[in-house]
């Protein structure tokens, strides 16, 4: 079946804009995941969502990240007033329940310029 | 701290060989470890796990060893060949939670 999808692949971006990018889970997976990937690094944690809700947002860096799943399929994180330092790859992952095996989408570079 | 390191952060071999991948892990608290492989401009890609009640697990031409004494992991790979170059991650996930922590990572580039 399909993997996880992310949307856009690359997005470049002005210092101070909002974007918006897009994680498509693998059909049925309840849990979502949302990770950043800095060149050179492995993957670090941003959030976590169980159905609808985000269980556990403790990796988000401020108030300037957000995401939702108002469905409890497509999720979106949204940052605000993007700062250069947001320059990286976000990956989503997403597995059939809390504490199984990640699988994770190609990803979004994010550049801001 | 909490930290998921590796060992050597590039590894050459020659294809054909054994390749072996380590990693180190401080937090006792972990009980399920993870294996990915990630290609350049892919996302990483599941390879293999293993849970703390485990000390060995085989794949198709991987094998994990985990040593829960010394908090090592390790990742063989048998006959390496050129497909396999990639920066391989190990993984944890802690019993109470949920997030993935990462190591930096390995380099393996197989020589033909």
């Amino acid at each position: 079946g399909a993997g996880v999808s992310q949307t856009p692949s690359n997005k470049v971006t002005e210092k101070g804009k909002y974007v918006e990018l897009r994680c498509d889970p693998i059909s049925g997976h309840t849990a979502l995941y949302w990770y950043r990937q800095s060149l050179g690094q492995g993957p670090e944690f941003l959030i976590y969502f169980q159905g609808t809700g985000a269980a556990d947002d403790s990796g988000l860096p401020n108030d300037r990240f957000f995401a939702v799943r108002p469905e409890g399929s497509v999720s979106t994180l949204k940052i605000q007033r993007t700062e250069r330092g947001d320059s990286a790859v976000y990956l989503c992952a997403s597995s059939p329940g809390g504490t199984d095996t990640q699988y994770f989408g190609p990803g979004t570079r994010l550049t801001v310029l | 701290g909490e930290s998921v390191g590796l060992h050597l952060p590039t590894l050459s071999v020659q294809e054909g060989d054994n390749s072996i991948i380590n990693c180190a892990y401080s937090n006792s608290a972990s009980d399920y470890f993870i294996w990915y492989k990630q290609e350049s401009g892919k996302g990483p890609q599941f390879i293999i796990d293993i849970r703390s009640n485990m000390d060995k697990r085989q794949g198709q031409r991987v094998t994990v060893l985990l040593n829960k004494t010394v908090k090592h992991l390790s990742l063989q790979i048998a006959a390496t060949q050129p497909g396999d170059s990639a920066v391989y991650f190990c993984a944890e996930n802690r019993r109470d939670g949920n997030k993935l922590v990462f190591g930096a990572g390995t380099i393996l580039r197989v020589k033909s």
